[in-house]
C-alpha cells in the first residue's frame, strides 16, 4: 500500500488566489482527516469525514475554507481566497476506526502551502 | 482551549541516556492515550499507545506512563538514539472515538 497520498507536497500562491489540496486515503479506510499545522497552535484538526460524509467542520476557521470527499478514493481541501495566514502544512490522514484502544491514522506526507 | 499540554518545546539528551517526554491533560473521559513521531518533510506516525485501565505500556525502547491522580502522562525512551530525534505528540480522543486532538509537540534531539 501506498500509504496516504497528498499533492501537492510544496504550494506557494499569491494572496487572494484559490488554492486546491488532494488527498488520497488508504483503500478500505472509512475516515479521512483534514490537519493543519502552524507553529502557533500545533496540530489542529480541520475537518474529518466517515464513510465520505463530513461529520465534523467545528476545525475549519471560516468560509473561506471547504472541503469534499465525492468519494471513499479522494478528497480535497479548498481555500478560496487565500490569505498569508493561512501558510502552514497541511495533512490528510485516514483510518480505518475500531472501537477500542491503541489505534491511529495513518498520515500523508503533508502539504507546505505558503501564501505570499 | 488546548486538552492536552506540552509544556516542553525542545527537550536535548545524550545518546544512550533516558528521554522524558511529558503531556498533561484536562479531560478525564477518554478511553486511551496516543503518542506520535514526527520527523522533518513527514507526517506524524503512531508510535505507541496506553489504555485508560493501565498505568504502563512498554514496547521495547519506548514506555508509556499514565498517572491518573495527576491528569499526567509520559513517554519514556531507554536507551536514546540518534535516530529518536523528532517531534513527539501526545493525543486522545475527543468529542468521540475517531477525533484526536493533539498536544502541540515536543522536540527530542538527541545528541552523539
Amino acid at each position: 500500500d501506498a500509504g496516504v497520498i497528498q499533492s501537492p507536497r510544496h504550494e506557494v500562491t499569491e494572496m487572494g488566489q484559490e488554492v486546491t489540496l488532494r488527498c488520497k486515503p488508504i483503500s478500505g479506510h472509512n475516515s479521512l482527516f483534514w490537519y493543519r499545522q502552524t507553529m502557533m497552535r500545533g496540530l489542529e484538526l480541520l475537518i474529518y469525514f466517515n464513510n465520505n460524509v463530513p461529520i465534523d467542520d467545528s476545525g475549519m476557521p471560516e468560509d473561506r475554507f471547504s472541503a469534499k470527499m465525492p468519494n471513499a478514493s479522494f478528497s480535497t481541501l479548498k481555500i478560496q481566497p487565500s490569505e498569508p495566514r493561512d501558510s502552514a502544512v497541511y495533512f490528510c490522514a485516514s483510518s480505518s476506526a475500531v472501537v477500542g484502544h491503541g489505534y491511529g491514522y495513518t498520515f500523508g506526507s503533508g502539504t507546505r502551502l505558503t501564501v505570499v | 482551549d488546548q486538552q492536552v499540554k506540552q509544556n516542553s518545546p525542545s527537550l536535548s539528551v545524550q545518546e544512550g541516556r533516558i528521554s522524558i517526554l511529558n503531556c498533561d491533560y484536562t479531560n478525564s473521559m477518554f478511553d486511551y492515550f496516543l503518542w506520535y513521531k514526527k520527523y522533518p518533510a513527514e507526517g506524524p506516525t503512531f508510535l505507541i499507545s496506553i489504555s485508560s485501565i493501565k498505568d504502563k505500556n512498554e514496547d521495547g525502547r519506548f514506555t508509556v506512563f499514565l498517572n491518573k491522580s495527576a491528569k499526567h502522562l509520559s513517554l519514556h525512551i531507554v536507551p536514546s538514539q540518534p535516530g529518536d530525534s523528532a517531534v513527539y505528540f501526545c493525543a486522545y480522543p475527543g468529542g468521540g472515538s475517531e477525533k484526536l486532538v493533539f498536544g502541540k509537540g515536543t522536540k527530542l534531539t538527541v545528541n552523539p
